[in-house]
């Protein structure tokens, strides 16, 4: 069974202090890793889509790395407003066009 | 440009009676889903569409209907409202036969009392 398991489920940062989000994953063939920003209130927001082990991509403070297990999300001197909810999602070869979600990881950073 | 439109965005419903939550996207994405939210359960594939036409179950489908109506609209269908379907509920679509990003919707917040 393709499972997504994110680490850890709640993090407090102080503004500046950089840290790692963790998604753990499962699939019996990986189409794409994804990364999600959601805002209370809101819909998730794409922030990155990885393919293959070994891949890094960048966005302002946030870079995601990916290996044949598992994908980080570095966050590099965060600020308050990086405060969200992070989601990962996989998508597998066999689930056809569909997305898996973990249960995502709530950063807050404080000031 | 909308995007993902989903109505209405807050919902309060009687156990028994149905309802049904509309999305509409303007992107001429062929794949569309419906997810719901709950606390500490992350996102839940109820049920997915790959084209107009064809609908699938996910994860969880169960008291739930869909109609793909046409490429632009899914809906999402409770016949009769249980407590157990309070939840947020999100629409989103993507390009076909690809691993491009999902589009989400803005949600819809249901309360089953």
């Amino acid at each position: 069974e393709d499972q997504v398991t994110q680490s850890p489920e709640a993090l407090r940062l102080q503004e500046g202090e950089s840290s790692s989000l963790n998604c753990s994953y499962t699939v019996s063939g990986l189409r794409g890793l994804f990364w999600y920003r959601q805002d209370p209130g809101k819909g998730p927001e794409f922030l990155f889509t990885l393919y293959s082990a070994g891949e890094e991509k960048e966005k302002e403070r946030l870079k995601a790395t990916l290996t044949k297990k598992e994908s980080f999300l570095h966050i590099t001197a965060p600020k308050p407003e990086d405060s969200a909810t992070y989601l990962c999602a996989v998508q597998a070869w066999q689930a056809g066009t569909a997305l898996i979600f973990g249960k995502g990881t709530t950063l807050s950073v404080s000031s | 440009n909308a995007g993902v439109t989903q109505t209405p965005k807050f919902q309060v419903l009687k156990t028994g009676q149905s309802m049904t939550l509309q999305c509409a996207q303007d992107m001429n994405h062929n794949s569309m889903y419906w997810y719901r939210q709950d606390p500490g359960m992350g996102l839940r594939l109820i049920y997915y569409s790959a084209s107009e036409g064809t609908t699938d179950k996910g994860e969880v489908p169960n008291g739930y209907n869909v109609s793909r109506l046409n490429k632009r609209e899914f809906s999402l269908r409770l016949e009769s409202a249980a407590p157990s379907q309070t939840s947020v509920y999100f629409c989103a679509s993507r390009e076909d036969g690809s691993s491009a990003e999902a589009f989400f919707g803005q949600g819809t917040r249901l309360t089953v009392v």
